[in-house]
């Protein structure tokens, strides 16, 4: 069974410009999650789409934003890049247990992200 | 807010003997901890879990205690391994929301 999949692995922007993120979750996973990384921060949650909707939101701007396709297939889009968003970018998928109940997610290799 | 932490950032341990790594955490209403484990350049790995309604669960040579009177949870990881070596988090999974994490312990493994 193929784990999560984070495409790409890493990338370089420049300040201002916008960045789309990939996640291909587990076969049969219908929850999507997305984390941020950093040293200073350590894991910080952004969001999470189940069935095509967003679900949870974290504290982050509006400038980072997701979506979640009918495969569960899920992107993150950054907008207007600052200097402080390099960081690794982690997708996470997980399947919702019976009634609700979340099982454990499984994290993708992430992607480094590097503005400059 | 609420918070998730560890106890140490390091952690040194003499390779085969065991460590142990700690976690604690603020909200009494928290009801499934996730232990993961991140090696450099890699995402966090899934380790071993537990919900409220145990004190003890086991893995393969790892095991997790769940203290709930004091809020704090612990990893013990037998006979460590080189391959061991990597910063552990704990996880609070609170309202099936979204992952709480805490800060990491990094763990090395003296030959």
């Amino acid at each position: 069974k193929a784990g999560v999949t984070q495409t790409p692995r890493y990338l370089i922007k420049t300040r201002g410009q916008q960045v789309t993120l990939s996640c291909s979750p587990i076969s049969g996973h219908r929850s999507v999650s997305w984390y941020q990384q950093t040293p200073g921060q350590g894991l910080q949650f952004l969001f999470e789409y189940f069935s095509e909707t967003q679900r949870n939101k974290g504290n982050f701007p509006g400038r980072f934003s997701g979506r979640q396709f009918s495969n569960s297939r899920s992107e993150m889009n950054v907008s207007t890049l600052e200097l402080g968003d390099s960081a690794l970018y982690l997708c996470a998928s997980s399947q919702d247990g019976t009634g609700g109940a979340r099982t454990e997610a499984f994290f993708g290799q992430g992607t480094r992200l590097t503005v400059v | 807010g609420e918070s998730v932490g560890l106890h140490l950032p390091t952690l040194s341990v003499q390779e085969g003997d065991n460590s142990i790594i700690n976690c604690a955490y603020s909200n009494s209403a928290s009801d499934y901890f996730i232990w993961y484990k991140q090696e450099s350049g890699k995402g966090p790995q899934f380790i071993i879990d537990i919900r409220s309604n145990m004190d003890k669960r086991q893995g393969q040579r790892v095991t997790v205690l769940l203290n709930k009177t004091v809020k704090h949870l612990s990893l013990q990881i037998a006979a460590t391994q080189p391959g061991d070596s990597a910063v552990y988090f704990c996880a609070d999974n609170f309202g099936n929301e979204k992952l709480t994490f805490g800060t990491g312990t990094r763990l090395t493994i003296i030959p």
